[in-house]
């Protein structure tokens, strides 16, 4: 089955640090992969995706690689900001199963300045 | 304005109460979804359409029923509420004549059961 497996947190880093989310996936397909992100109080917004292997998906500075021989798509960015404090998502979406989406469980990143 | 609208955004009510939230979209897709949210749990799928005339169970359907009364407009309704489904309530859009659907989410709804 299909299934997303991600990163425990809370993460708590200073604001310029390095991130890096981890995100494991088992897929019966090909699927997509996506990074989304919710905002306190807010609903979730797609971050980035990559939609085959050896793709790299990147948007406000962060990025995330495709690697299909690892089965993971881990989110990183160079330098974090306070305003990146948010809870992290990664999901898979496949084909084989109606394009459903499977999400991991979430990973909240507080940036302290 | 939010092409993905969720009302009511908070509600308490109490146990055994029937309670229904309504989802509407400006995005012209035609499929959509209701998760719930839970600390620690991620997203978990309700119930999900294709179409106006294709409806789903999703992973965690028992409590809930859904109606999709247009294709810009699915409800979920909980018959006899009761407080484990105290949750963050999202409703979700995607386009499946997108190759490699995304979905979009709404605001959610925040739902306590006393």
């Amino acid at each position: 089955g299909n299934s997303v497996t991600q990163m425990e947190g809370p993460v708590t880093l200073s604001e310029e640090a390095f991130l890096t989310i981890n995100c494991t996936y088992t897929a019966t397909g090909y699927p997509s992969l996506f990074w989304y992100v919710q905002y306190p109080g807010e609903g979730l917004q797609l971050l980035l995706k990559a939609t085959k292997a050896d793709d790299k998906g990147s948007n406000k500075g962060f990025e995330a690689t495709y690697r299909k021989e690892t089965t993971s798509f881990h989110l990183e960015k160079g330098s974090v900001q306070v305003s990146d404090s948010a809870v992290y998502f990664c999901a898979l979406s496949d084909e084989y199963t109606g394009n459903q989406f499977y999400f991991g469980t979430g990973t909240s990143l507080t940036v302290i300045p | 304005d939010a092409d993905v609208t969720q009302t009511p955004r908070n509600r308490i009510t109490k146990t055994g109460k029937r309670i229904m939230l309504e989802c509407s979209q400006t995005k012209g897709h035609d499929r959509m979804y209701w998760y719930r949210q839970d600390p620690g749990l991620g997203l978990q799928l309700i119930y999900y359409s294709f179409d106006v005339k294709d409806i789903n169970k999703g992973e965690i359907s028992d409590g809930y029923s859904v109606s999709r009364q247009a294709q810009a407009k699915f409800s979920l309704s909980l018959e006899s509420a009761i407080p484990n489904q105290t949750a963050l309530y999202f409703c979700a859009t995607s386009d499946s004549s997108s190759r490699r659907n995304e979905q979009f989410f709404g605001p959610g709804t925040r739902l306590t059961v006393l």
